[in-house]
């Protein structure tokens, strides 16, 4: 069974502090990798996912994640967060090439402050 | 294009009622998954439905069904309602090529309150 680990459960930052969240994730084979943000009253949308090729994926508005094999992570960063960066984020795991469920982590909240 | 559409947004039941949730994919999406988010956790899977059969069940009891239509909708039910079925519920709808998986769209969900 997969399962995923998200350990910063609340994380608060200055406007233009980096971030970066972690994501570990357990399972046996080969993975496709996401990350998912929740903006207060919005639906989940997708940041930024990992199917194969390099590690080092961007994604929409200044994020990128590094995908590292032997560490079963995929954490998730920004050099410079902004105030519009508050939200809930979620890393999440499915079983690659195939059609399977998403499994997420338990979500971390980010507060940006002024 | 139209997203990932979900009816209603929001409902309130008593226990022991029975529920409808719908979701509408996106256009050319045939596989549809329902997730249950209870405040403060992540989306749990409930049920994966592709080309109208049942693909995957999560840990879910009896109470909850589903099913596809065959213009790829999607029905979520639940039965004997229980305060712990309140939650968003959220559905999502995805692109899927043989047996690659190209990603998940989710709609904004059905904030169902039992009580």
């Amino acid at each position: 069974a997969q399962s995923v680990s998200q350990h910063n459960h609340h994380v608060i930052l200055s406007e233009a502090a980096s971030l970066e969240l972690g994501c570990n994730y357990s399972y046996g084979g080969t993975v496709n990798l996401f990350w998912y943000v929740q903006y207060p009253g919005q639906h989940l949308q997708l940041l930024l996912k990992y199917f194969s090729g390099d590690p080092l994926v961007k994604g929409i508005k200044g994020f990128e994640a590094e995908f590292i094999k032997s560490k079963f992570s995929f954490n998730l960063r920004k050099p410079s967060v902004q105030w519009s960066d508050t939200a809930e984020y979620f890393c999440a795991v499915n079983e690659a090439g195939t059609a399977s469920k998403l499994t997420f982590g338990t979500g971390t909240r980010l507060q940006v402050t002024l | 294009d139209a997203g990932v559409t979900q009816s209603p947004t929001h409902l309130i039941k008593t226990r022991g009622q029975h529920v409808t949730l719908r979701c509408s994919p996106i256009s050319g999406h045939k596989s549809v998954s329902w997730y249950q988010q209870v405040l403060g956790q992540g989306p749990q899977f409930i049920f994966q439905y592709y080309e109208k059969e049942e693909r995957g069940r999560g840990n879910f009891p009896d109470r909850f069904s589903a099913r596809q239509f065959p213009n790829y909708s999607s029905e979520l039910n639940v039965n004997a309602l229980l305060l712990g079925d309140s939650a968003l519920y959220l559905c999502a709808s995805s692109l899927v090529v043989g047996t690659a998986n190209y990603g998940y769209t989710f709609g904004s969900g059905t904030r169902l309150t039992v009580v």
